[in-house]
């Protein structure tokens, strides 16, 4: 099955700075890859997604690119705000129109310093 | 209007209990979903339910079972609760290729 690797666990950043996680997957068949962020007690919520047929994708201070060949992604955050601090979480699908679901990682917590 | 809905929202249980947390969406999706998240944050899929086909994680414990009456709803059951089951629960559902959308979570607490 899928394994999905994520790093840093925990990673802290000055507001306005910019953040980045990384992810590795190890299925070359996953072709589905979201990102969610969740806040203290409330559920996981998407952020941004990417499919394999594209290599980058940006909606407003939060990008996302993916290297298929390497098996791995990653979410940047620019301008840094406190209302970023929260947990991340990268996950990998395959999306074929099965009920495989999302893989995640183990998260990450960012902390914005102000 | 919620879209994925699941209650209770808090559930504190002996163990040895039997316990169901029910789940329903709006969103007409065609696949459904039960995560566990642990203590450390760590999500994890138990079951998927698509179009009456069942995918079981295998590492669940036979005690969990899911029961869906219809496309909109899946309840989870479980039996003889232990303590290692406290943990919160989401719901979700997805259609196609698009992104799952997660409930507000049940907090499992067994005592």
């Amino acid at each position: 099955g899928e394994n999905v690797e994520q790093h840093p666990s925990t990673l802290s950043v000055q507001e306005g700075d910019s953040a980045v996680i990384k992810c590795t997957y190890s299925d070359s068949a996953s072709n589905y890859f979201p990102w969610y962020k969740q806040e203290l007690g409330k559920r996981p919520q998407l952020i941004i997604d990417i499919r394999s047929n594209v290599g980058e994708k940006k909606d407003q201070r939060i990008a996302v690119t993916l290297n298929k060949t390497a098996k791995h992604f990653s979410l940047h955050i620019t301008e840094t705000q406190p209302e970023d601090s929260a947990v991340y979480f990268c996950a990998a699908s395959f999306a074929g129109g099965g009920a495989d679901g999302l893989t995640f990682g183990k998260g990450t917590h960012l902390i914005i310093q102000p | 209007d919620t879209a994925v809905s699941q209650t209770p929202k808090y559930l504190v249980t002996q163990m040895g209990n039997d316990k169901s947390i029910k789940c329903e969406q709006n969103l007409g999706h065609d696949t459904m979903y039960w995560y566990k998240q642990d203590s450390k944050k760590f999500l994890k899929i138990m079951f998927s339910y698509n179009n009456k086909e069942l995918i079981i994680n295998e590492t669940v414990p036979n005690r969990f079972s899911p029961k869906s009456p219809d496309k909109a709803h899946l309840n989870l059951h479980i039996n003889s609760l232990e303590l290692g089951d406290s943990a919160v629960y989401f719901c979700a559902s997805s259609q196609g290729l698009m992104a799952a959308d997660f409930g507000e979570g049940s907090w499992l607490t067994v005592v």
